[in-house]
């Protein structure tokens, strides 16, 4: 079975521009998660997505969004690229959400730099 | 949120056990206890999580103390494979499944 899956696997930008990243969840997944991790840390939370709508977000300014699709994919938004957005960007994939929700798989990320 | 302390760094040789310490003093009634591990250029990898018992699965043991405000990892044969970072995570059981990390620990493991 396929795991994860990002897309595109790495992009350049430069300051002001607007990005948008994709992700598929393992098949049956209803949950969808967006971390950012920058350079010799660990992920930061960004956003869950279950059933469609938005579950929880993290310290992120507006210009973060996220949707998530009838399929479970999810796209995640990033407007006015600062410097600072330079990060790996990490979905990860649950059936389910709270309580109920042990385990999450995790993709390879995508790897966005800003100039 | 719940805060965990981990070292930075560990070493380990190859084909013995590694116990990667976790240190969570606040954490509360309804908080788990996640390890996931990073290996290089990948993403994160769910290893274990437990609530007040200790756990075994095929990956790795976890013990927690039973006051719960530590707990440790175990591997019992580590292989070069597992070198990585490991976090310790705790995680309550509300609505999201937001994983708190911290800077983790940077195992290597020597041949």
């Amino acid at each position: 079975d396929a795991g994860v899956t990002q897309s595109p696997t790495h992009l350049i930008k430069t300051r002001g521009q607007h990005v948008t990243l994709r992700c598929s969840p393992i098949s049956g997944h209803k949950s969808v998660s967006w971390y950012q991790q920058v350079l010799g840390q660990g992920p930061q939370f960004i956003f869950q997505y279950y059933e469609k709508e938005e579950r929880g977000r993290g310290n992120f300014p507006d210009r973060f969004s996220a949707r998530q699709f009838p399929n479970y994919s999810s796209e995640l938004n990033v407007n006015a690229l600062l410097l600072g957005d330079s990060a790996l960007y990490l979905c990860a994939s649950s059936y389910n959400r709270g309580w109920f929700s042990n385990e999450q798989f995790f993709g390879p990320g995508t790897r966005l730099t800003v100039l | 949120d719940a805060k965990t302390t981990q070292p930075n760094s560990m070493e380990s040789n190859e084909e013995e056990p590694v116990h990667l310490p976790c240190n969570h003093s606040t954490i509360s009634g309804t908080d788990y206890i996640h390890w996931y591990r990073q290996l290089p250029s990948q993403g994160p990898e769910y290893v274990i999580h437990g609530l007040t018992s200790n756990v075994n699965n095929r990956m790795a043991s976890l013990a927690i103390a039973e006051d719960r405000k530590s707990s440790t990892l175990i591997l019992h044969r580590a292989t070069l494979r597992d070198a990585a970072v490991y976090y310790c995570i705790l995680r309550d059981g509300g609505a999201t499944n937001k994983l708190i990390f911290g800077t983790g620990t940077l195992l290597a493991v020597q041949p």
